[in-house]
């Protein structure tokens, strides 16, 4: 059974930092790994999609990276804002549609 | 693009209740997926169709809950008898084929069973 961990489960830094969350992962047999945000009473929104067959995606201030063999994906935030406050979930599918979560990480950006 | 809308928001019942949670899939995806999240468990997913047709009810907990998508553009997650245990965040999500089953979620319904 597929089980993904998030690490920390909490994070707070200052304002323009730089920073990377993680994400693992049992088993390598992935479809894709979607990284998420949610703010507080809000649905998700998804911030990058990476394939299986990909490294890694970028967006903006935001990179990640995949590492199937070793069941692991970051998620790299540059030059952080507050604004960047929220948690941030990763999913991995299995059999291209079934999404398994994360417990996320909660961010917290002090400005 | 209106996104995926569901209704309602917010939900109150007491327990013994039927509950219905509705979702307006994203226009032209063809499948829905729903979730429920919770402190304790996080995001699971329950059931998800595509083209209307479930596809993996497996994580649907019990005889209680029930999902039905009569069209391309309505689904509905039913829950009779509601307990107090259902209390949750239910979220619907939807995908379309050849986008590498990106999903996008609605707001959610958050459920409380008194």
């Amino acid at each position: 059974k597929q089980e993904v961990t998030q690490i920390p489960a909490a994070l707070s830094v200052p304002e323009g930092e730089n920073l990377v969350l993680n994400c693992s992962f049992t088993d390598s047999a992935i479809y894709n790994l979607q990284w998420f945000r949610q703010d507080p009473g809000k649905g998700l929104t998804s911030l990058l999609l990476i394939q299986s067959s990909q490294r890694e995606q970028t967006s903006g201030r935001l990179n990640a990276s995949l590492d199937k063999s070793s069941g692991r994906s970051t998620l790299y935030i540059a030059a952080s804002q507050p604004g960047d406050s929220a948690t941030y979930l990763c999913a991995v599918s299995q059999g291209a549609q079934k999404l398994v979560f994360g417990q996320g990480t909660r961010l917290t950006i002090n400005p | 693009d209106a996104g995926v809308i569901q209704s309602p928001r917010h939900e109150v019942t007491e327990m013994g209740q039927e509950v219905t949670l509705r979702c307006k899939p994203i226009s032209g995806h063809n499948s829905l997926f729903w979730y429920r999240q919770t402190m304790m468990r996080g995001l699971e997913l329950l059931i998800y169709f595509n083209n209307n047709v479930p596809i993996d009810d497996s994580g649907m907990p019990e005889d209680r809950f029930s999902a039905k998508m009569p069209n391309a553009s309505f689904s509905t997650l039913k829950i009779q008898p509601s307990e107090p245990r259902d209390s949750a965040v239910y979220f619907c999500a939807s995908s379309q084929t050849g986008t590498f089953y990106e999903q996008y979620f609605g707001p959610g319904t958050r459920l409380t069973v008194t």
